[in-house]
């Protein structure tokens, strides 16, 4: 079965500075790789997703991620972020059997 | 608004009692997943069905089941709880296998006392 790994479980930065929160994946089939955040006291959103094609991939709020099939990675950046990015990011992959595993997710927090 | 509805939001219950949580997935979704989120644990997998039927299986205690209907929605349901069972419980939902994301409800918080 898919795992996933995110290397980092907080960030703290300070608001306009860049931000790349890791994560790195492990399967055996065709994965199709997520990114989803998650504010206080809420359900998770969908950032973006990577299914196939171009391997940079831009998503909501500014987000973008590469995946990397060589290093099976999929890691997730903001040239600058805002206070408003404070959340948890959790990434996620799903094989060819539909079953989608989360990442222990990475707190992000943004200073002023 | 993800379009999956979870009830309740919030539930508190005593140790050794059940509880059953309750999860509409979006409109012509066939997939249901069940994810437990604590603060020790992170966000746990449980069980998904698929139409019906069980497709995989996660973290699953044998004191939890599930279950979807021919309506397609799910229940999730939580016997002889403890305290350790207090967490924040998801449901999500698909459209099909493979290629696209799932859609997350809001939750129902559980709090065992």
């Amino acid at each position: 079965a898919q795992s996933v790994t995110q290397l980092d479980s907080q960030v703290p930065v300070f608001e306009e500075a860049p931000v790349e929160l890791r994560c790195n994946y492990s399967s055996s089939v065709s994965v199709y790789l997520f990114w989803y955040v998650q504010y206080p006291n809420q359900g998770l959103q969908l950032l973006l997703k990577y299914l196939s094609g171009s391997t940079l991939v831009k998503g909501i709020n500014g987000f973008e991620a590469e995946f990397n099939k060589s290093q099976t990675s999929f890691h997730l950046r903001k040239p600058s972020v805002h206070i408003s990015d404070t959340a948890e990011y959790f990434c996620a992959v799903r094989g060819n059997n539909n079953d989608m595993r989360f990442g222990a997710g990475t707190r992000l927090t943004v200073k002023p | 608004d993800s379009g999956v509805t979870q009830t309740p939001k919030h539930l508190i219950t005593a140790t050794g009692q059940r509880v059953t949580l309750r999860c509409s997935p979006r409109s012509g979704d066939l997939s249901v997943y069940w994810y437990q989120q604590s603060l020790d644990q992170g966000l746990q997998f449980l069980i998904q069905y698929y139409n019906g039927e069980e497709r995989a299986k996660g973290n699953i205690l044998e004191r939890f089941s599930a279950q979807q209907f021919p309506d397609l929605h799910s229940e999730l349901n939580l016997s002889s709880l403890e305290l350790g069972d207090s967490a924040l419980y998801f449901c999500a939902s698909s459209d099909k296998p493979g290629n696209t994301e799932a859609f997350f409800g809001q939750g129902t918080r559980l709090t065992v006392v």
